[in-house]
């Protein structure tokens, strides 16, 4: 059974940290992990990492995947109190039953105070 | 172009009650896939499906059943609802293959509560 694992479950920073969020993975047939973000309503795609070592990034948010390791971070720069939101890593399996099939991890909340 | 829509929004039923959750999608997408959300606990597939026609049973099937009749639309039904259901109910649709082919476009939700 695929199963994700996201830490810290909650996390509360000030305007301008920097914050680190994990999610580590157990998969048969890895393909691919994927980065959402939650606000109020329906989670948005972050980034989708395929291989192991490129930095996705985007603005102040970025993220890497360890393939070996089988986990993956979350970086965000100078947070800001618009980044205050549940934060969603899925990885999907590849073949038979699996493809296209996303298994989540419980999400990180993270609030940034101003 | 409208993405992926839910209705309805929110809903109260009772125990025992049945009820029909429509997601429809306009992109075009093969897959479509429901979901529920509850503290805690992140995203857990409850349908999915591949193509019009074509069902099948995601983690937490029990209690849920849909259908897929004509391809822009996944309707899930609770044929006799319980307080266990009470959740909130994502919809999500992507494409088969290409390029991001399993970024999953995601409905506004339905929040239901069984009483």
């Amino acid at each position: 059974e695929d199963k994700v694992v996201q830490s810290p479950l909650s996390l509360v920073v000030h305007e301008g940290d920097t914050v680190t969020l994990n999610c580590s993975y157990e998969v048969t047939n890895f393909r691919s992990l994927l980065w959402y973000k939650q606000e109020k309503k329906a989670p948005t795609f972050l980034f989708m990492l395929t291989s192991s070592g490129i930095e996705k990034k985007s603005g102040r948010l970025s993220s890497i995947l360890d393939k070996k390791e089988l986990f993956s971070i979350l970086n965000i720069t100078a947070t800001q109190t618009g980044d205050s939101a549940v934060y969603l890593c899925a990885v999907e399996g590849a073949g038979g039953t699996s493809y296209g099939k996303l298994t989540f991890g419980q999400g990180t909340i993270l609030t940034v105070h101003p | 172009n409208a993405g992926v829509t839910q209705t309805p929004k929110f809903r109260v039923l009772k125990t025992g009650q049945s009820m029909t959750l429509l997601c429809a999608q306009d992109m075009n997408h093969e897959y479509m896939y429901w979901y529920r959300q509850d503290p805690g606990m992140g995203l857990r597939l409850i349908h999915y499906s591949v193509g019009e026609g074509t069902t099948a049973k995601g983690e937490v099937p029990d209690g849920y059943n849909v259908s897929r009749l004509k391809k822009q639309n996944f309707l899930l039904g609770l044929e006799s609802a319980a307080p266990s259901q009470t959740s909130v109910y994502f919809c999500a649709s992507s494409r088969s293959s290409g390029r991001a082919y399993n970024e999953q476009f995601f409905g506004p939700g339905t929040r239901l509560t069984v009483l």
